[in-house]
């Protein structure tokens, strides 16, 4: 029979509006943190890292708070544009170089 | 910088056959990862390589999946024989010593086996 897929959390947003796209991550001793947005048919790409000796990073439109006290991982998108409508990972890593993905956050920029 | 150059793009095969997927990493990048992404499962890691010795295979499904790297410009992962729940996108990407700690993905491979 048809496997069930993964029911991806949705964010629906209107253009022009701020979006906050939150993740829980699992291994407390992981030292960083990567945000990587995934398009249609394409491979996931890179966004925004921060360390986990920081709470806090900016960039280009993008701001990712890192909350270690309960494992949570945000990020926030300024003035949404139609652009940024995309799958959102995000991912831990430590002193192993592998990457550990979450399950991702669908987000929909509304007209 | 061409980035990360996986072939094909698409492949449709019948169950039973041989597939072989294709990866160029940036140059001078000494990581190479292999990630398989479904519905059902996410993105999940297949196999990584540093200086083209395999590290960690432990995600590598079956023995039915194999995976070379036989120079820093070029790796491999095959699945022989393919079956039906082999379809997913597999991706490659490779991360360097000095880049940001990110990886840089590739654009995927669509393998569908019917």
């Amino acid at each position: 029979g048809e496997n069930v897929g993964l029911h991806l959390p949705t964010l629906s947003v209107q253009e022009g509006d701020n979006s906050i796209i939150n993740c829980a991550y699992s291994n407390s001793a992981s030292d960083y943190f990567i945000w990587y947005k995934q398009e249609s048919g394409k491979g996931p790409q890179f966004i925004i890292d921060i360390r986990s000796n920081m709470d806090k990073r900016q960039g280009q439109r993008v701001t990712v708070l890192l909350n270690k006290t309960v494992k949570h991982l945000s990020l926030q998108i300024a003035a949404t544009q139609p652009g940024d409508s995309a799958v959102y990972f995000c991912a831990e890593g430590g002193s192993a170089r592998q990457l550990t993905f979450g399950s991702g956050t669908q987000l929909t920029v509304l007209p | 910088d061409a980035g990360v150059i996986q072939s094909p793009r698409h492949e449709v095969t019948e169950m039973g056959q041989e597939v072989t997927l294709r990866c160029k990493p940036i140059s001078g990048h000494d990581y190479l990862f292999w990630y398989r992404q479904t519905m059902m499962r996410g993105l999940e890691l297949l196999i990584y390589f540093n200086n083209n010795v395999p590290i960690d295979d432990s995600g590598m499904p079956e023995d039915r999946f194999s995976a070379k790297m036989p120079n820093a410009s070029f790796s491999t992962l095959k699945i022989q024989p393919s079956e039906p729940r082999d379809s997913a996108v597999y991706f490659c990407a490779s991360s360097g010593q000095v880049s940001r700690r990110g990886y840089t993905f590739g654009s995927g491979t669509r393998l569908t086996v019917v």
